[in-house]
């Protein structure tokens, strides 16, 4: 398969602890998007890379939120000290950007993180 | 400010019956708008963008700049239509562009 992967696919964690995600996008494709989704909304933009360029940064994105795209390849998404509230499903999306506004974005399955 | 608006959580009809999901944005600026579908159990995906001007699976989206409206439209629903729509802007900030999403419509269509 050669769409973009996340891991892991289903996160349990206790209030208080931090979680990493990662996501690998599809390899020629220059811009990687995380976004939040809760039940019954759909996908918040929460922040986005060109490149190894972190471009914007959500406002939902509280201090406890970092991500990182070293060397513009694969992402992480870390959240700090994890509370109840963040519990979400977490999608990556990938795009080449090549037909700039109009671009395709391809999503991966996502990871849902449960925090008790 | 940005923002895309589906007024329907659920939409409901039976088979063979026109079906229209409806969009609303709100963009000062010239939009670049697009449907993306969720089938159950898989990735969420583009059906169609408004700059194509295509037909994907029966499905048509025409930009009403006017209203500011991109409804998604299909003459005969099929079974298989049944998933998650959502519409999306790709909206010009400062930093460059973004894909900002509606909460989505759910279509059920019947036997």
């Amino acid at each position: 398969d050669t769409g973009v992967s996340q891991d892991p696919r289903h996160k349990i964690t206790k209030r208080g602890q931090n979680v990493t995600f990662r996501c690998d996008p599809i390899s020629e494709h220059n811009r990687l998007y995380w976004y939040r989704q809760t039940l019954g909304q759909g996908p918040e933009f929460l922040t986005y890379f060109q490149n190894e360029a972190q471009l914007e940064k959500s406002r939902l994105l509280s201090d406890r939120f970092s991500a990182e795209r070293p060397k513009g390849s694969f992402s992480t998404l870390e959240i700090q000290r994890t509370e109840q509230g963040d519990s979400a499903m977490y999608l990556c999306a990938s795009s080449s950007g090549g037909r700039g506004r109009n671009e395709k974005l391809f999503f991966g399955s996502g990871t849902q993180l449960s925090v008790l | 400010a940005q923002r895309v608006t589906q007024p329907e959580k659920l939409l409901s009809v039976f088979k063979g019956a026109p079906v229209e999901l409806k969009c609303n944005y709100s963009y000062s600026g010239s939009p670049e708008l697009f449907w993306y579908v969720q089938y159950s159990r898989q990735r969420l995906q583009l059906l169609l963008r408004h700059i194509s001007r295509e037909s994907i699976k029966g499905f048509t989206a025409d930009l009403n700049k006017g209203e500011t409206s991109f409804h998604l439209k299909k003459p005969f629903a099929q079974e298989e239509d049944s998933a998650m729509y959502y519409c999306a802007l790709s909206a010009f900030y400062t930093g460059g562009f973004k894909t900002i999403f509606g909460a989505g419509t759910r279509l059920f269509v019947k036997a």
